[in-house]
């Protein structure tokens, strides 16, 4: 079947540090991926998203590289802010499928 | 552009009660979906709507079901309430196949 793993929070770091979210995937044919950000008590944003292998999707200073060797598509930032604190979800969407695949999330917490 | 609306935000319900919960689409897109959310979780797709019609189904049990009206709006409607239904009820809006965009949700508690 198809599924996403994150690694799992939650994940604290200091302002201006480096940020890596792992994720990895499962999927039965060629998945698009996403990373979504959900700030408190909102619904979700898409950040970034990378349609085929090797691709590299890039937003507000995240990016990810679809990596379809290691089937995997991490999440990183080099100088994270107090305002990047959130829970990010990593998703997959089977071409001609209807729905995505989010993995758990991972909740950020970025201190001053 | 209102983006995509849900409501009510927040409701609280009693076990064995029905539960109706709305969503008005982004403006311009003709697909609606629902997903669930349990608390520290991911979100799990339970169906989605194109065209008035119940175009795929997640694993959610018949006291799931949903409607979407001519205006693209969508209902989702669950029967029989249980604890375990408490969960951030989320709909997405998308035209066709394209990027969907989510609604901030209804908070739903069963007690």
């Amino acid at each position: 079947g198809n599924s996403v793993t994150q690694m799992e929070g939650p994940v604290t770091l200091s302002e201006e540090a480096f940020l890596t979210i792992n994720c990895t995937y499962t999927a039965t044919g060629y998945p698009s991926l996403f990373w979504y950000v959900q700030y408190p008590g909102e619904g979700l944003q898409l950040l970034l998203k990378a349609t085929k292998a090797d691709d590299k999707g890039s937003n507000k200073g995240f990016e990810a590289t679809y990596r379809k060797e290691t089937t995997s598509f991490h999440l990183e930032k080099g100088s994270v802010q107090v305002s990047d604190s959130a829970v990010y979800f990593c998703a997959l969407l089977i071409q001609g499928a209807q729905k995505l695949v989010f993995g758990q999330g991972t909740r950020l917490t970025i201190n001053p | 552009d209102a983006g995509v609306t849900q409501s009510p935000t927040h409701l609280i319900k009693t076990r064995g009660q029905q539960v109706t919960l709305r969503c008005s689409p982004k403006s311009g897109h003709d697909t609606v979906s629902w997903y669930q959310q349990a608390l520290g979780q991911g979100p799990q797709f339970i169906f989605q709507y194109y065209e008035e019609e119940e175009r795929q189904r997640g694993n959610f049990p018949d006291r799931f079901s949903g409607h979407q009206f001519p205006n693209y709006s969508s209902e989702l409607n669950v029967n029989a309430l249980l604890l375990g239904d408490s969960a951030l009820y989320l709909c997405a809006s998308s035209l066709g196949q394209g990027e969907a965009f989510f609604g901030q949700g209804t908070r739903l508690t069963v007690v």
